[in-house]
């Protein structure tokens, strides 16, 4: 069974950071695209990141180029963000998800809030 | 950047009822590479469908999706309880990936 499980979310202020990690099992992660999707509450989904089964590849929405780091240990079998100069438009929920250009398999999500 | 536009916004439908979703997307979708999920309350998104057509493991064959180019469509045959929710469509023919607003389906 393929699972998903974020963690690292939480409570910060505008202009802090916070790293969602994703460990994943079920499944070869090493083999895969992976990516993160966030919605804000009440909101519609948008991707964010992706990265590329070795990691040599990452692509970003616009809006976090510069501010977020997607990344991955295939040795652990685990995904990563990491969010810096955080904003209220970041507060969301975060997913991460198994990327077949669609997204196949999803966590139940990590919720990000941004305030002060 | 292919914007989805869903209607309609709500559907109220009874247990028992087909339910018609559409996903029309700003320019083509290429190779008709767009995908259909489901979202229950204060649960993550579902796969239902890819490639416009075709469902995803263990979907029940009640879910049906078709189009192609600009017009898309999810098709519910007969509602269980359980498919009230919201539904969300997403192209990946081409880059940034985008989603639709999404059309929730209420019990009538």
């Amino acid at each position: 069974e393929v699972q998903l499980v974020e963690s690292g979310g939480g409570l910060v202020q505008p202009g802090g950071s916070l790293r969602l990690s994703c460990p994943a099992s079920g499944f070869s992660f090493s083999n895969y695209w992976m990516s993160w999707v966030r919605q804000a509450p009440g909101k519609g989904l948008e991707w964010v990141a992706n990265i590329k089964p070795d990691g040599s590849e990452k692509y970003y929405v616009d809006s976090v180029i510069g501010r977020f780091t997607i990344s991955r240990d295939n040795a652990k079998n685990s995904l990563y963000l990491q969010m810096n100069s955080l904003r209220a438009e970041d507060t969301a929920m975060y997913y991460c998800a198994r990327d077949l250009s669609y997204f196949d398999y999803w966590g139940q999500g990590a919720l990000v809030s941004v305030s002060s | 950047e292919i914007v989805l536009t869903q209607s309609p916004g709500t559907l109220s439908l009874s247990p028992g009822e087909r339910a018609t979703l559409s996903c029309r997307a700003s320019q083509s979708v290429s190779s008709s590479y767009l995908a259909w999920y489901q979202q229950r309350p204060g649960q993550a998104p579902r796969l239902l469908i890819y490639v416009a057509s075709s469902r995803a493991t263990g979907i029940p064959d009640r879910f049906s999706g078709s189009g192609s180019g600009t017009d898309f469509t999810l098709t519910i045959s007969r509602l269980e309880p359980e498919d009230f929710a919201v539904y969300y469509c997403q192209q990946y023919g081409s880059s940034p990936r985008t989603f639709g607003q999404g059309t929730k389906v209420e019990m009538k």
